[in-house]
Order: structure tokens, then sequence, then C-alpha cells
């Protein structure tokens, strides 16, 4: 049992390339998110998946894109990265979308934007 | 909207000695309340957390918070601290009414234990 799994783990970009991390879970859970993770700002939502089929922007949204691929994927998209886009984003999974529960985080993915 | 305030950014502390964690939020609605860990290079994990009854909740690896609803805080303790809690330390908050699992992280505070 993995949790919730992320790739890649590093990566290094050149302003205005394009990439997508991805994120999977073997939980079964109906609740994904992503979020970015800044120097003495704690963690943002950038996105969530409140149920498979269904996507919706969190606090910090721009430049971003994201899909629920099935229930045990999702992935975040950078069109044309930036250097504000330097981050460490993490996924995260609960089993449903109430307030009461559980976020199971991923190992992240630390993002360089040159 | 909610808002979450750590009111320490780091905390050195030596092996053994007590700690406490402070953190404070505001909402307009009632909220739940959690405290994560993050070990170095890991994602985060959930410690405990608040939903309802008892003020005193305890979690993992020895710790405990107190909720106190008249001064909006849920600072986190432990009687005895080891070197392999340094770690990051998040406070987060989730509206209650809604029904929507959308967590509001404060900015973290950086626990070093020292031998």
């Amino acid at each position: 049992n993995a949790g919730v799994t992320q790739t890649p783990k590093f990566q290094v970009l050149k302003t205005g390339q394009s990439m997508t991390l991805q994120c999977a879970q073997d939980m079964n859970h109906n609740s994904m998110y992503w979020y970015r993770q800044d120097p003495g700002m704690g963690l943002r939502l950038i996105y969530y998946s409140a149920s498979e089929g269904t996507t919706d922007k969190g606090e910090v949204p721009n430049g971003y894109n994201v899909s629920r691929l099935n229930k045990r994927e999702f992935s975040l998209r950078l069109e044309s990265a930036a250097p504000s886009q330097t981050s460490v984003y993490f996924c995260a999974s609960s089993e449903g979308f109430f307030g009461q529960e559980t976020q199971y985080f991923g190992p992240g993915t630390r993002l360089l934007v040159l | 909207a909610q808002s979450v305030t750590q009111l320490d950014s780091q905390v050195p502390v030596f092996e053994e000695a007590p700690v406490e964690l402070r953190c404070n939020y505001s909402s307009s609605v009632s909220v739940y309340l959690f405290w994560y860990v993050q070990y170095p290079n890991q994602g985060l994990q959930l410690l405990l957390k608040y939903l309802s009854g008892s003020t005193l909740v305890k979690g993992i690896n020895g710790f405990e918070a107190e909720f106190n609803k008249s001064q909006t805080s849920f600072h986190l303790r432990k009687p005895s601290v080891h070197i392999s809690d340094t770690a990051e330390y998040f406070c987060a908050v989730s509206p209650i009414s809604g029904g929507y699992n959308k967590l509001i992280f404060g900015a973290g505070t950086r626990l070093a234990v020292h031998p």
C-alpha cells in the first residue's frame, strides 16, 4: 500500500516551458488536492477534485490546470512556467470531501523555474 | 473566511524538555482543527484533530492539543521531546458548515530538538 505517490521528485524548468506533475493514490479515496508550499506561507490550495469527474479552483489557481484522469490519478499542469512557480508541490487525498476528514499527503515535487 | 496564525516560526528546545507550539485562528464559522507534522524531505502527516467533544485531544507520538473556543486557540504540547520530533508543524482549520474539506494552513513552526 503505497498511499499517495508523486512524480517526478525534482524538476528544473526554464521560463516558458511546460510540464505535468503526476499524482496517484491507492486508497480508493474520492477527493484529491494539489497544494504548493512556499517558505513562511504554509501550504496553499491550488486546485481540488471533490470526486471523480469534478475539479475546482482553490486559493491560487492562476497559471495551473488540472485533470482528474480517473479515481486514482490527479495531474497538475504548468502550461508556461514562471519563476514565481518555483515551489514544492504536494498532492493529497481524502476519503470524502467532508471537513473532518484527514488528508493524506504525497512526498512532494520540488520545482525550480529559472 | 478563515486564517491561521502560528505564533512562533522557530522553536529550539533541548531533548526531554517540554514544548508548546502555539496556534490561533480566526473564522466567521465553526471549524474543525488539525495539527500536521512534516519530517525533513517528507510529506505531511496528521498528528491529531479536534472535531467535537473533549477539548483535550491526544495524538500520535505523545502529542496533545487543547481547543480553547473563547481564545480561538489550539496549542500543541508534548511533555518531553525527543530528537526525532525535529520537524515542521502545521496548524490548520477546515470549516464545518458547507461540508467541504478545504484546509487552511498556518505558516508552520519549525521545532528543533537539541541533545
